[in-house]
């Protein structure tokens, strides 16, 4: 399987700081790496598909960068809701897998 | 809009088989390939398998001898089995569209179902 590490496993941050969250895979996933946000208690949801693509209606603060085996996620503003659990997740090899995600906290 | 519900017992005892079924609204069943995702409480999410209306299906090695999964497209509802069930198959269960456009992602998804596994 394709091991997704992300990191850091937490964070907190001031609104409007710029947060950065790295995915590293295991083996080499091309582009085929997605971005989820996660509230307590909710489904995850879509933020970045294919390593940099903005899903429709996600805010433009969010983006996402590389290929291969190394990945980030940068939120340029902080904002108050943006709290909650990130996770990548490889969809180039079978079985599919996830990061053990990126808790980010308002301070 | 795509929205996707799952269905199913909230309790399941040891040993048995969990089933659980999704009802897709707004696009046909038919039109994409569907999936199931579980989280244990606090950890990460972990892929089950996913399956196209034609009913072929992709499993996760690590529960293929204990997964089926099954379409309806009568219905617009797809379904999943997991048989053998012990406490550390107690989580929520997620069922989500895979979008396929070259590259491959998991949107939108059910709010998710838990299921705990106890006699």
């Amino acid at each position: 399987d394709v091991q997704m590490t992300q990191s850091p496993s937490s964070l907190s941050a001031s609104v409007g700081d710029r947060v950065t969250i790295t995915c590293r895979a295991s083996q080499s996933v091309a582009h085929y790496l997605n971005w989820y946000q996660q509230k307590l208690g909710k489904a995850p949801k879509l933020l970045i598909y294919a390593a940099s693509n903005l899903q429709s209606g996600v805010p433009a603060r969010f983006g996402g960068s590389g290929s291969g085996t190394d990945f980030t996620l940068t939120i340029a503003s902080l904002q108050p809701e943006d709290f909650g659990t990130y996770y990548c997740q490889q969809s180039y090899r079978t079985p599919r897998t996830f990061g053990q995600g990126t808790t980010v906290e308002i301070k | 809009q795509v929205q996707l519900q799952e269905s199913g017992p909230g309790l399941v005892k040891p040993s048995e088989t969990l089933s659980l079924t999704c009802t897709v609204s707004g696009v046909s069943i038919k039109s994409s390939y569907w999936s199931w995702i579980r989280q244990p409480p606090g950890k990460t999410l972990e892929w089950i398998g996913h399956i196209f209306h034609d009913g072929s299906t992709t499993y996760n090695p690590s529960l293929k001898s204990r997964v089926s999964m099954s379409v309806d497209t009568s219905k617009n509802q797809f379904s999943l089995k997991l048989t053998s069930l012990t406490a550390a198959d107690t989580s929520v269960y997620y069922c989500v569209r895979r979008v396929v456009q070259g590259n491959n992602w998991f949107d939108p998804w059910g709010q998710g179902t838990l299921v705990t596994v106890s006699s």
